[in-house]
């Protein structure tokens, strides 16, 4: 399989504990997206890298969420001290995309975070 | 800021009929990408098409087409002959050309449901 994967595809976790999520882009793709998407909504951008720079962030991503991309390859989105407000489906997506070039993004299946 | 309309929210449709899905968006750049999505029950987010904002021929693929025309600001995308396979919740979505930030700006989503 080559493409964008997640893991893991579903957390379940009590108010207050840290989680953290992976990704793994597509190979060759310099760019990788993380978005939000609540229920009955469309996804939200949260963050993207350049390769492992962190170019832009949302607003939506308080300082108790982070993400990384160490190596250029995968990344990690982690957030502290959970709220039941950050219950959502965290999805990656990943591109390869430049300035002079622009190609679309390929989604992952998500990560589903269930805060109790 | 970009904006992205889905005016409908669901649409039923009984299998072999025509459904066209509605597409409106905002945005100050004069250089843009479009797209449509689909997410089936399933949950990951399907790419289908990207248009940039210079190319107004619209597109046929097998029973998809659509419509791009930049006087209105829309981007609808239309099955011919539904089927039941068809059900899922269609996203279009918005970014920015320059390469620099490439994020989506995606729309509220229209769920459709091909009923047999």
């Amino acid at each position: 399989d080559t493409g964008v994967s997640q893991d893991p595809r579903h957390k379940i976790t009590k108010r207050g504990q840290n989680v953290t999520f992976r990704c793994d882009p597509i190979s060759e793709h310099n760019r990788l997206y993380w978005y939000r998407q609540t229920l009955g909504q469309g996804p939200e951008f949260l963050t993207y890298f350049q390769n492992e720079a962190q170019l832009e962030k949302s607003r939506l991503l308080s300082d108790r969420f982070s993400a990384e991309r160490p190596k250029g390859s995968f990344s990690t989105l982690e957030i502290q001290r959970t709220e039941q407000g950050d219950s959502a489906m965290y999805l990656c997506a990943s591109s390869l995309t430049s300035a002079e070039l622009y190609n679309e993004q390929f989604f992952g299946p998500g990560t589903r975070l269930t805060v109790l | 800021a970009q904006k992205v309309t889905q005016a409908q929210t669901e649409i039923s449709v009984v299998e072999k009929e025509d459904v066209t899905l509605d597409c409106v968006y905002e945005t100050r750049d004069t250089t843009y990408y479009l797209f449509w999505y689909k997410q089936p029950p399933s949950g990951e987010l399907v790419f289908l098409i990207r248009r940039n904002s210079f190319d107004e021929q619209n597109e046929i693929s097998g029973r998809y087409s659509w419509n791009f025309q930049k006087s209105t600001s829309s981007f609808n995308f239309t099955i011919t002959a539904s089927q039941v396979v068809d059900s899922a919740v269609y996203f279009c979505a918005l970014s920015d050309g320059h390469g620099a930030n490439s994020k989506l700006t995606f729309g509220k989503g229209i769920t459709l449901s091909v009923r047999p």
